[in-house]
């Protein structure tokens, strides 16, 4: 079974930074390209970042670019999104996802906040 | 960026029914990569139909996707109680990937 665990997500000032952890079993982690996909409160899902199965190439969402930076681990299969510059536009439930284009695999989300 | 607009925004129908849900991309989708996802309230999305007609694994043959280039359709063929969730259509044919708004669909 492919279990998807995401970590790390809380209650940030605005301008504050966080990271946020994904670890992925039941799924062969190192050949697999993953992306992070929020959803803010009541809205719909927006893609955030994707990486390659080796980490070589990384992608952003024009909102996220800059402020961003997604990595993996394939040694730990474990995925992250180093986040700063925070702002409330940023509240949302994070999903790490495996893609294969389309996102066949979900994690059951992490809440991140941004608030004062 | 390739703009992916669903209607109706919500579709109130009754248990037995068919739904049928649109998307329409401002541009053509590449290779018909287009994807269907179902989230359920207060669920994760589950992927349903990639390449525009194709099941995922596990999902039941009621769900059908259609369509090419720029107007797509998923159709519901007898809704089950389980069926009512908000609906979300995903280009991946080209950067960056984009998802439509979504379309509810409610009990009538």
């Amino acid at each position: 079974e492919v279990q998807l665990v995401e970590s790390g997500g809380g209650l940030v000032q605005p301008g504050g930074s966080l990271r946020l952890s994904c670890s992925a079993s039941g799924l062969t982690f190192s050949t697999s390209a993953m992306v992070w996909v929020r959803q803010a409160p009541g809205k719909g899902l927006q893609y955030v970042s994707l990486i390659t199965s080796n980490g070589g190439s990384t992608y952003y969402a024009d909102s996220v670019k800059g402020r961003f930076t997604i990595s993996r681990d394939n040694s730990k299969n474990t995925l992250y999104l180093q986040m700063s510059s925070l702002g409330a536009e940023d509240t949302a439930v994070y999903y790490c996802v495996r893609s294969y284009g389309y996102y066949d695999y979900w994690g059951q989300g992490t809440l991140v906040t941004v608030s004062s | 960026e390739i703009v992916l607009t669903q209607s109706p925004g919500t579709l109130s129908l009754s248990p037995g029914e068919r739904a049928t849900l649109s998307c329409r991309a401002s541009q053509s989708v590449s290779g018909s990569y287009l994807a269907w996802y179902q989230q359920r309230p207060g669920q994760t999305p589950r992927l349903l139909i990639y390449g525009a007609s194709n099941r995922a694994t596990g999902i039941p043959d009621r769900f059908s996707g259609s369509g090419s280039g720029t107007d797509f359709t998923l159709t519901i063929s007898r809704l089950e109680p389980e069926d009512f969730a908000v609906y979300y259509c995903q280009q991946y044919g080209s950067s960056p990937r984009t998802f439509g708004q979504g379309t509810k669909v409610e009990i009538k």
